[in-house]
């Protein structure tokens, strides 16, 4: 599986989009862009998840470069609640087989 | 609809004694996922089943720990004999497959481990 790089941490203030980055370099053809949050003391909670088309839900969006090298997860209106450590994923779409989190993003939301 | 359900949540026991964590997934789910969680290692894949078959275990650490899915609504982690390096949390998750889309995983709450 493709590597990710993150930023260790981030903040954002509340009410503001928070904008995520995540590295991929090594990404293959047909391995899929995934992102997971932990709130504190929580499991991880899927958020979205992408090929190399733009993707949006009710949670956020999700933007792929056009060479799949890089990707940005945009939480459009920052909460409170936002504050969690984000993961950036690289992982087959072949079936639900294993994921390998790194040390992932710590957003922080600011009052 | 209930998520995954993992007990016990939390569990302290001395060093030397077996411990058994339990998962019941989510109903319909055909995945299962043990993970674990430590402040030095993050969160490591221990074994994953597929219909209740082991499909990969690669992470799991030693003999010591063991994983067993008898049916499909229920699966354990052993710890046999215990050490304190097992402190961690562990969590379980499960999710379905539905033609080549990915479906996510959804985790449980963790049972946090500490073994004295």
């Amino acid at each position: 599986d493709a590597k990710t790089t993150q930023p260790p941490s981030m903040d954002c203030a509340e009410g503001r989009a928070a904008n995520l980055p995540c590295n991929h370099s090594t990404i293959s053809g047909n391995e899929y862009v995934y992102w997971y949050r932990q709130i504190h003391s929580q499991g991880p909670q899927y958020i979205i998840h992408g090929l190399k088309n733009n993707e949006t839900n009710e949670m956020a969006s999700l933007i792929i470069t056009e060479d799949r090298k890089s990707s940005t997860l945009i939480l459009p209106h920052a909460t409170l609640r936002d504050t969690a450590v984000y993961y950036c994923i690289i992982g087959s779409n072949f079936g639900n087989e294993k994921l390998t989190f790194g040390t992932g993003t710590r957003l922080t939301i600011i009052p | 609809d209930a998520g995954v359900i993992q007990s016990p949540r939390h569990e302290v026991t001395e060093m030397g004694q077996e411990v058994t964590l339990r998962c019941k997934p989510i109903s319909g789910h055909d995945y299962l996922f043990w993970y674990r969680q430590t402040m030095m290692r993050g969160l490591e894949l221990l074994i994953y089943f597929n219909n209740n078959v082991p499909i990969d275990d690669s992470g799991m650490p030693e003999d010591r720990f063991s994983a067993k899915m008898p049916n499909a609504s229920f699966s354990t982690l052993k710890i046999q004999p215990s050490e304190p390096r097992d402190s961690a949390v562990y969590f379980c998750a499960s999710s379905f497959r539905l033609g080549r889309g990915h479906q996510p995983q959804h985790f449980g709450d963790g049972t946090r481990l500490s073994i004295l």
